[in-house]
């Protein structure tokens, strides 16, 4: 069964520095790979995904993803950070061509400090 | 369009009664799903419908039950609630399985 891991709970980090929050996924298969964001007390939104093609993604406000199908890792980047990213950040794959659900990882908090 | 809406924001339920969660799509979206999001478990799936008139079971459906009748529309109930599904649901609707989901608000509930 696929599963996701986000290797980090929660993050902190000032305003203008970078960030990068990771994602590992196991599947032995191709894969959709996708990054959501939640702002405080509001649903997830799509932040980028990566469906085939190019491994680099980007996404909205700034953000961008790189599948590693060696490393079997999306992590999210952005080079730099406002007040405004701080949210809860999820990762989650499905197997393409399948009969298989979307799963998510347990979410990373990021707080980005003044 | 409104995309996905869900009614009620927040209710607060008594243990052993029951009440059903709306959810609705104006996108004409094929698949919707339901999920809860617990703190530390992220969003784990509770039931999903890939068209009107199918239903199935996800990761954690004990306790809740759906239906399909309408594209639009997919239900959740809570059949006899318990303190444990005290938590944040999330309905979400896709046009296909696999592509990208767009989600509700949320439900907050609360059981005592």
């Amino acid at each position: 069964a696929q599963s996701v891991t986000q290797l980090d709970s929660q993050v902190p980090v000032f305003e203008e520095a970078p960030v990068e929050l990771r994602c590992n996924y196991s599947s032995s298969v191709s894969v959709y790979l996708f990054w959501y964001v939640q702002y405080p007390n509001q649903g997830l939104q799509l932040l980028l995904k990566y469906l085939s093609g190019s491994t680099l993604v980007k996404g909205i406000n700034g953000f961008e993803a790189e599948f590693n199908k060696s490393q079997t890792s999306f992590h999210l980047r952005k080079p730099s950070v406002h007040i405004s990213d701080t949210a809860e950040y999820f990762c989650a794959v499905s197997v393409k061509g399948s009969q298989g659900n979307l799963i998510f990882g347990k979410g990373t908090k990021l707080s980005v400090k003044p | 369009n409104a995309g996905v809406t869900q009614t009620p924001k927040f209710q607060v339920l008594k243990t052993g009664q029951s009440m059903t969660l709306q959810c609705a799509q104006d996108m004409n979206h094929e698949y919707m799903s339901w999920y809860r999001q617990d703190p530390g478990m992220g969003l784990r799936l509770i039931h999903y419908s890939v068209g009107a008139g199918i239903t199935d079971q996800g990761e954690v459906p004990n306790g809740y039950n759906v239906s399909r009748s309408t594209t639009e529309d997919f239900p959740l109930r809570l059949l006899s609630a318990a303190p444990s599904q005290t938590s944040v649901y999330f309905c979400a609707s896709s046009r296909l399985r696999q592509e990208t989901q767009y989600f509700g608000p949320g439900t907050r509930l609360l059981v005592l």
